[in-house]
């Protein structure tokens, strides 16, 4: 079964600095990809998604991913982080090999910005 | 920007006692989802529900849990009997199509079983 490993629950960065957020998804075939970002009290809202064509992705709030087939990977990052950035992220992936729809989730990391 | 509405926004239910939660999708949307998140725990898929029928659910979403489209707006999650592990935060979410196409997702209901 498709499964998503998120890793590090907690990512404490300063304000400025680089955020990488880690994924990794199992199946041999590539499946789809998002990142959600949910702010304490609200619904999951996407980020941004992967699904076929260019492997690195923009989306909102200067956030942007790159699928790497070859390590099974869909990290984000956002070259410098700013406060409104502290969140929880989640990486979810959907299996384009058969007729599942379903988001499956990853753990999800909470960042964390210092001033 | 169209969003997924759910109500209410938290719901106190007295254990075994039925209870409903509420969602209308983005107006141009076909698919339809809930999920759910126990405290501290993974988002978790529950049902997928397509052209006025379930297309998929997940081994959670036993007897106890139906869902309905009773017009042609509203999206309905109802929990016949409910156990203290029900207790979660129930999220809808809608999308244009299947697969590729992003999910869309509520505020969530946040459900307290007594």
């Amino acid at each position: 079964a498709q499964s998503v490993t998120q890793l590090g629950s907690h990512v404490s960065v300063s304000e400025g600095a680089l955020v990488l957020l880690r994924c990794n998804y199992s199946s041999s075939v590539p499946p789809y990809l998002f990142w959600y970002v949910q702010y304490p009290n609200q619904g999951l809202q996407l980020l941004l998604k992967y699904t076929t064509g260019a492997t690195l992705v923009k989306g909102i709030n200067g956030f942007e991913a790159e699928f790497k087939k070859s390590e099974t990977s869909f990290h984000l990052t956002k070259p410098s982080a700013h406060m409104s950035d502290a969140a929880e992220y989640f990486c979810a992936v959907s299996d384009r090999t058969d007729s599942s729809y379903k988001l499956i989730f990853g753990s999800g990391t909470r960042l964390l910005v210092r001033p | 920007e169209p969003e997924v509405t759910q109500t209410p926004s938290h719901q106190v239910t007295q254990m075994g006692q039925e209870v409903i939660l509420r969602c209308v999708p983005i107006s141009n949307h076909l698919y339809f989802y809930w999920y759910r998140q126990i405290l501290g725990q993974k988002v978790e898929f529950l049902v997928s529900f397509y052209n006025n029928e379930i297309s998929e659910k997940s081994e959670i979403f036993d007897d106890q849990f139906s869902v309905e489209r009773p017009d042609g707006s509203n999206f309905t999650l109802k929990i016949r009997s409910t156990k203290l592990e029900d207790s979660a935060m129930y999220f809808c979410a809608s999308s244009e199509g299947a697969g590729y196409q992003p999910q869309h997702f509520g505020d969530g209901t946040r459900l307290s079983i007594l």
